[in-house]
């Protein structure tokens, strides 16, 4: 079945340094893929997606690109800050006709230093 | 507008009692989801529902637990008998019948099992 693999946290940076989450992901077809942030205490919250190869997802500073040739969804920030801290999913769309779902990584924690 | 409701928002209860989690989907989404979050065991689907019909139910631990969507806006799920094992977030998503639209989620239950 499909899979997502990310990298394993957690990870620890200074603020104002560079970000890379690694995400690979195995499936069949072409699925949409995402990237959800959880903050403590809270649910998850879509950070960004994309839909279709070589397409880039952004927001707040994060980017990822859709590589059909590595399979992979990495998530980048140029220059983190202490409210990044968090931690991070990424997830593909599986399934088709009524059966639908999401599959998960595990999730990589964030913590940014001042 | 509203986001997914979820109650209560912390539940602190004794082995052997039942335990009901409610959610409130986004008004027009078609899927409900039903997630249990873990140190242990990260983030794990539960079931979920397509129009209010329970979709695949394979994610719930056991006989003990059970879900229903007697409606489009609410949702419960249930422990009889609850354990302290079962002690974890619950977290409750929506999203439209779309592969490419997010999920949303709720706030999640912080549930303790004495």
């Amino acid at each position: 079945g499909d899979s997502v693999t990310q990298m394993e946290g957690p990870v620890t940076l200074s603020e104002e340094a560079f970000l890379t989450i690694n995400c690979t992901y195995t499936a069949t077809g072409y699925p949409s893929l995402f990237w959800y942030v959880q903050y403590p205490g809270e649910g998850l919250q879509l950070l960004l997606k994309a839909t279709k190869a070589d397409d880039k997802g952004s927001n707040k500073g994060f980017e990822a690109t859709y590589r059909k040739e590595t399979t992979s969804f990495h998530l980048e920030k140029g220059s983190v800050q202490v409210s990044d801290s968090a931690v991070y999913f990424c997830a593909l769309s599986e399934g088709d006709g009524n059966n639908r779902k999401l599959i998960w990584g595990l999730g990589t924690s964030l913590a940014v230093n001042p | 507008d509203a986001g997914v409701i979820q109650s209560p928002r912390h539940e602190v209860t004794e082995m052997g009692q039942e335990v009901t989690l409610r959610c409130k989907p986004i008004s027009g989404h078609n899927s409900l989801f039903w997630y249990r979050q873990t140190m242990m065991r990260g983030l794990e689907l539960l079931i979920y529902f397509n129009n209010n019909v329970p979709i695949d139910d394979s994610g719930m631990p056991e006989d003990r637990f059970s879900a229903k969507m007697p409606n489009a806006s609410f949702s419960t799920l249930k422990i009889q008998p609850s354990e302290p094992r079962d002690s974890a977030v619950y977290f409750c998503a929506s999203s439209p019948w779309d592969p490419n639209q997010p999920q949303h989620f709720g706030d999640g239950t912080r549930l303790s099992i004495l």
